[in-house]
């Protein structure tokens, strides 16, 4: 089973703060999505990234996959009470795959 | 863009009753959908992968004969919950497949 720890869990932060949410796995994905989702809605996709060391930017948030494949990362700089939301990674089984394994996801709360 | 769509956004049935979820896919075409649960503060699990055409693949531990999934065109697929009860009271997600998965607005499940 490949499994995806997310954390923190919780996060609560002061607007204007940055922040850094983690997904790791012991597994390699053959690419890995961040979604976004709001209490009552379906998850909205941030970002894929595929290559292994890939940095995509996406106005104030950065993401990283690591070398391996196995982890990935989400910083948001000055973050804004737009902000706050649940944030899940994905990850892709396998090459062609289009089944997705999801992290716990980590509820992020910025306060105004 | 990548849009999805869901019907209804919420339903309330009684116990014992049956109820259809619709997932459509508004602007491409799927050849794969996929059907998510989410439970409160919690992430999606996979339920099953519908592929148009065929028989859907249930995850494990899905009653395959209580969640009836039917793929019956490229941009619907429509999940049956059949003789609800309150257990099964849940947030239902679809996601359309087009390499990455796009997902549906969800749709709030009460039985009571």
């Amino acid at each position: 089973t490949q499994l995806l720890e997310q954390s923190p869990q919780f996060l609560s932060i002061q607007e204007g703060e940055n922040l850094t949410v983690y997904c790791n796995s012991s597994s390699v994905f053959s690419s890995l999505q961040w979604y976004r989702q709001e209490p009552g809605e379906g998850p909205v996709l941030l970002v894929t990234v595929v290559t292994g060391g890939e940095v995509k930017k996406l106005k104030r948030l950065t993401f990283q996959f690591g070398d391996a494949r196995k982890d990935s990362s989400l910083h948001i700089t000055a973050a804004q009470p737009g902000d706050t939301g649940l944030y899940l990674c994905a990850g892709a089984r396998g090459a062609g795959s289009y089944q997705l394994t999801f992290g716990k996801g980590t509820k992020l709360s910025v306060i105004p | 863009g990548a849009v999805v769509s869901q019907h209804p956004s919420r339903v309330i049935c009684k116990s014992g009753t049956s109820v259809k979820i619709e997932c459509r896919s508004l602007d491409f075409q799927a050849t794969t959908m996929f059907w998510y649960r989410q439970f409160p503060k919690q992430s999606l699990m996979l339920m099953a992968t519908s592929n148009e055409g065929s028989k859907a693949t249930y995850e494990q531990g899905v009653e395959k004969d209580k969640f009836l999934i039917n793929h019956a065109s490229l941009t619907l697929s429509t999940l049956t919950v059949t003789s609800a009860h309150p257990e099964d009271s849940s947030f239902y997600i679809c996601s359309a497949s087009r390499g990455e998965q796009y997902f549906g607005p969800g749709t709030r499940l009460t039985v009571t």
